[in-house]
């Protein structure tokens, strides 16, 4: 697609919930992205692909968070029993990533997943 | 320890005037650095980077950065503020893993 592409753009749930966030990136895109942002604070990095492989996995909070990328394209974002802390929105963002070039680490953005967790 | 720094969590600045938001650094071997900003209830977007060669790098919305090798700095400029730029702006760069480190963040309030 022209952008990246997040769903659901808002998520109320229940505390103890499982929740699915997803992703769509440019198309070509090899490298993928999860950050966490709260209340319009910094940016928390979750997780990274690079292909449907995760070489960095370190910022993933618990073991209640997990994610996949399949086919080299769309990402799923899963948190299970979900928690109030867990509230915040979840960004995804995809780039070319080839390494030592100029190009490397552009990263273009999706609008976001606001999750909501009562 | 690879890291980004921006000192100020709010600048406000009055219409018309000049901005500065300020971003220092310290990563090992030649920094690739970045300017991203977020206007309210929206993604992050690219305004511009550094890689190499002038100093003075020209951006979107007419933003510029200047890199100051020696006070390891990256502010982000424009000559004439306006309230449209009223944002969160991040600054970002590229460790040793080529994997970006992110700045606090900066939230600019000009004022009409």
């Amino acid at each position: 697609g022209a952008g990246v592409s997040q769903s659901p753009s808002n998520k109320v749930t229940e505390k103890g919930k499982d929740v699915e966030l997803r992703c769509d990136p440019i198309s070509g895109h090899t490298a993928l992205y999860w950050y966490r942002q709260s209340l319009g604070q910094g940016l928390e990095f979750l997780i990274y692909f690079q292909g449907n492989s995760a070489p960095d996995k370190s910022g993933l909070p618990s073991d209640r968070f997990s994610a996949e990328r399949t086919g080299g394209s769309v990402s799923t974002l899963t948190i299970q029993r979900t928690q109030q802390e867990d509230s915040a929105v979840y960004l995804c963002a995809s780039s070319l990533v080839v390494q030592g070039s100029s190009g490397a680490n552009v990263l273009t953005f999706g609008a976001g997943s606001r999750l909501t967790v009562l | 320890a690879q890291s980004v720094a921006q000192p100020e969590d709010q600048v406000n600045v009055a219409e018309g005037n000049p901005l500065t938001v300020k971003c220092t650094y310290s990563v090992s071997g030649n920094p690739y650095l970045f300017w991203y900003v977020q206007y309210p209830n929206r993604g992050l977007q690219f305004l511009l980077k550094y890689i190499t060669g002038d100093n003075l790098v020209k951006g979107s919305y007419g933003f510029e950065a200047e890199f100051n090798k020696s006070q390891t700095s990256f502010h982000l400029k424009k000559p004439s503020a306006l309230v449209s730029d009223s944002a969160l702006y991040f600054c970002a760069v590229r460790d040793s893993n080529y994997q970006l480190i992110w700045g606090a963040g900066t939230k600019l309030i000009i004022k009409p």
